[in-house]
């Protein structure tokens, strides 16, 4: 089984509906990511958490929302999906510390028609 | 300014034969990580390798290293003895400091192909 499950791993949907990406991990990591990648962008960071009680917004949060439920599960969410959030998602887990490497799961590809 | 660049969007190399893809980075942090990564057709991304900042030799995973020069605040993985698989995107990144500026930031990414 993989370490970082993301679900679903594809969606097509329309605007303005609401969309929840979810992802749990058997890592047993505190830190927790969520990224999205665009053809020429590489990844960008939504929001981060690195524990149950602490949510952080990176560099692209607006029309996003995150919930931590445990340490074990982050879930990120379109309150009202637009087409231009069409992209690739990835969630990642990591080890404190600055050399610990990101894991990521396998992603979700998100179309918003 | 960019924080990650890497500036060969496309690369071919022959199988068997090693290859660089470049990466230079830019930071005032005196503590940092840096990491490869590659992105196969399928869409995931796989770790391959990192470097810290105070790692004085150069980081080295089965056929993976990475040539790291700190004055010229380069990164360059280097594959020796290319392989089909390794037809795929890589992209660098770095982790800057601790605490909340740990965030990874990264490049565009090489798109490598392999040929016969």
């Amino acid at each position: 089984d993989a370490d970082v499950t993301q679900t679903p791993r594809n969606r097509i949907t329309k605007t303005g509906k609401r969309i929840m990406l979810e992802c749990s991990q058997t890592k047993g990591h505190d830190r927790m990511y969520w990224y999205r990648q665009d053809p020429g962008l590489g990844l960008r960071l939504i929001y981060y958490s690195f524990d149950v009680k602490d949510i952080n917004k990176g560099e692209i949060s607006d029309g996003y929302s995150v919930s931590r439920q445990a340490q074990a599960k982050f879930s990120l969410s379109l309150e009202s999906a637009i087409p231009n959030q069409t992209a690739l998602y990835f969630c990642a887990t990591s080890e404190t510390g600055y050399i610990q490497p990101q894991h990521f799961g396998d992603g979700t590809r998100l179309s918003i028609l | 300014a960019q924080k990650i660049t890497q500036t060969q969007p496309g690369m071919f190399v022959q199988e068997k034969e090693a290859v660089t893809l470049d990466c230079t980075y830019d930071t005032s942090d005196q503590s940092y990580g840096l990491f490869w990564y590659k992105q196969p057709s399928s869409g995931e991304m796989i770790f391959l390798i990192y470097q810290g900042s105070y790692d004085e030799q150069n980081a080295t995973e089965g056929r993976y290293s990475l040539n790291f020069q700190k004055a010229r605040k380069s990164a360059n993985l280097v594959i020796s003895a290319s392989q089909l698989g390794d037809s795929a995107m890589y992209f660098c990144a770095m982790r800057e400091g601790g605490g909340t500026a740990s965030k990874l930031t990264f490049g565009t990414g090489t798109r490598l192909q392999v040929t016969l």
